[in-house]
């Protein structure tokens, strides 16, 4: 079935460590997304990308790096300098024109103790 | 720039009773509009989209809305609510000249199906 993978579902990690969120997708769309998810705050956008080897910064980038080697695949590092990490993360993905909706993986809840 | 606000953080309801998410946006060129919904701990799915054309769009699950574009908004309904309906819900707006498909956000609307 086509879809968007985020792995793993739950994270751990301690104050001060690199982690990377892993995102998957095998529809075949050019752009990808990373959100992050506060209660009560929406989604924000952290990066985006359009095409392999290119990337954008959104609103919230700062802590965050991003790759994209594939089309398939835009892993998200959440740094050390992320100074509040704890969230929940979404990846999707689309065909790039706006009239088609994004579709959306799972998520990722990471939680930094 | 362009934003979307939803007016209510939480709507209670009883079961079988209609319901009504409000959405304005804030934009100055054409948008196109979505509702996705969330269950708890997963990602979005798309409830419903307005591109163009009728401004009442049917979506999934019963759920319908209606683009007014005088008063910028976006309002979700339903005629009768099933407790399956609990979820978090979200108005987002995109932009029609966009090459991007970035979407924009409302903060969400948390609705709680009563029995």
């Amino acid at each position: 079935d086509g879809g968007i993978t985020q792995s793993p579902k739950y994270l751990f990690r301690k104050e001060g460590q690199n982690v990377t969120l892993s995102c998957e997708q095998n529809l075949n769309h050019d752009a990808m997304y990373w959100y992050r998810q506060d209660p009560g705050q929406g989604l924000r956008l952290i990066y985006y990308s359009q095409i392999v080897n290119d990337f954008q910064k959104g609103d919230i980038a700062e802590g965050y790096s991003v790759s994209r080697e594939k089309k398939e695949s835009f892993p998200l590092t959440v740094t050390s300098a992320q100074k509040n990490p704890t969230a929940f993360y979404l990846c999707a993905s689309s065909p790039m024109t706006g009239r088609t909706e994004a579709f959306f993986g799972q998520g990722t809840r990471l939680t930094v103790v | 720039a362009q934003s979307v606000t939803q007016l209510d953080s939480q709507v209670p309801v009883f079961e079988e009773a209609p319901v009504e998410l409000r959405c304005n946006y804030s934009s100055s060129v054409s948008v196109y509009l979505f509702w996705y919904v969330q269950y708890p701990n997963q990602g979005l799915q798309l409830l419903l989209k307005y591109l163009s054309g009728s401004t009442l769009v049917k979506g999934i699950n019963g759920f319908e809305a209606e683009f007014n574009k005088s008063q910028t908004s976006f309002h979700l309904r339903k005629p009768s609510v099933h407790i399956s309906d609990t979820a978090e819900y979200f108005c987002a707006v995109t932009l029609t000249s966009s090459n991007t498909g970035k979407l924009i956000f409302g903060q969400g609307t948390t609705l709680q199906v009563k029995p």
